[in-house]
């Protein structure tokens, strides 16, 4: 079966630091991964993803995620973390057309805090 | 202006009540899902719809109906057999089935 995790519920970070979102997924077939953020109230927005290609994925608001098929991981990361970037992030995972299930999966999120 | 959206932003149900929730995109998106968001658990999948006249249940299907009898719009029906209906419902849609899911604002529903 699929799933994905989230193992960190809340990550803090000073503001002009690097900020690391950790993903851990399982996934029958090839895996597309996902980063999402939610801000209060509001619905998801799409910040990036992977499907196929170079390992390190750049994606919007100066976000990348890096792509690690022997860890099976999908950790997102900035070089300086901004206030603004205090959200909710998600990652999502779903198999490729060869798999088995093509339904998303999302993981718990985590809260990220991003202090002045 | 682009997008998906849902209305209303907050809904309020009755005990025995039967309350739908509206999404509409004028995305030209063939496939449209509903999910719900509680606290702590991410998104669990409601109900989704690849093409018009179809879809098909998700994880969480029981006590909630569907139609898409238009491209644009996909409600959904919170029925009075949902015992536990309080949560956070978004919409979203994309090109295909297998293409990126874009989500529209939510509705957050509550109980009286």
């Amino acid at each position: 079966a699929q799933s994905v995790a989230q193992p960190e519920d809340q990550v803090n970070v000073a503001e002009g630091n690097p900020l690391t979102v950790k993903c851990t997924y399982s996934v029958s077939g090839n895996p597309y991964l996902f980063w999402y953020v939610q801000y209060p109230n509001r619905g998801l927005q799409f910040l990036l993803k992977y499907i196929t290609g170079d390992n390190l994925v750049k994606g919007s608001y100066g976000f990348e995620a890096e792509f690690n098929k022997s860890q099976t991981s999908f950790h997102l990361k900035k070089p300086s973390a901004l206030v603004s970037d205090s959200a909710l992030y998600f990652c999502a995972v779903r198999a490729d057309r060869g798999g088995s299930q093509g339904n998303l999966i999302f993981g718990k999120g985590t809260k990220l805090s991003v202090k002045p | 202006d682009g997008g998906i959206t849902q209305s209303p932003k907050y809904l309020f149900r009755k005990e025995g009540q039967n309350v739908t929730l509206s999404c509409e995109q004028n995305l030209n998106h063939d496939a449209m899902y509903w999910y719900r968001q509680d606290p702590g658990q991410g998104l669990r999948l409601i109900y989704y719809s690849q093409i018009v006249n179809d879809f098909q249940k998700g994880d969480i299907a029981e006590g909630y109906s569907v139609s898409r009898e238009k491209k644009e719009s996909f409600p959904l029906t919170v029925t009075s057999a949902q015992k536990n209906p309080t949560a956070f419902y978004l919409c979203a849609s994309s090109i295909g089935e297998w293409e990126t899911q874009y989500f529209g604002p939510g509705t957050r529903l509550l109980v009286l």
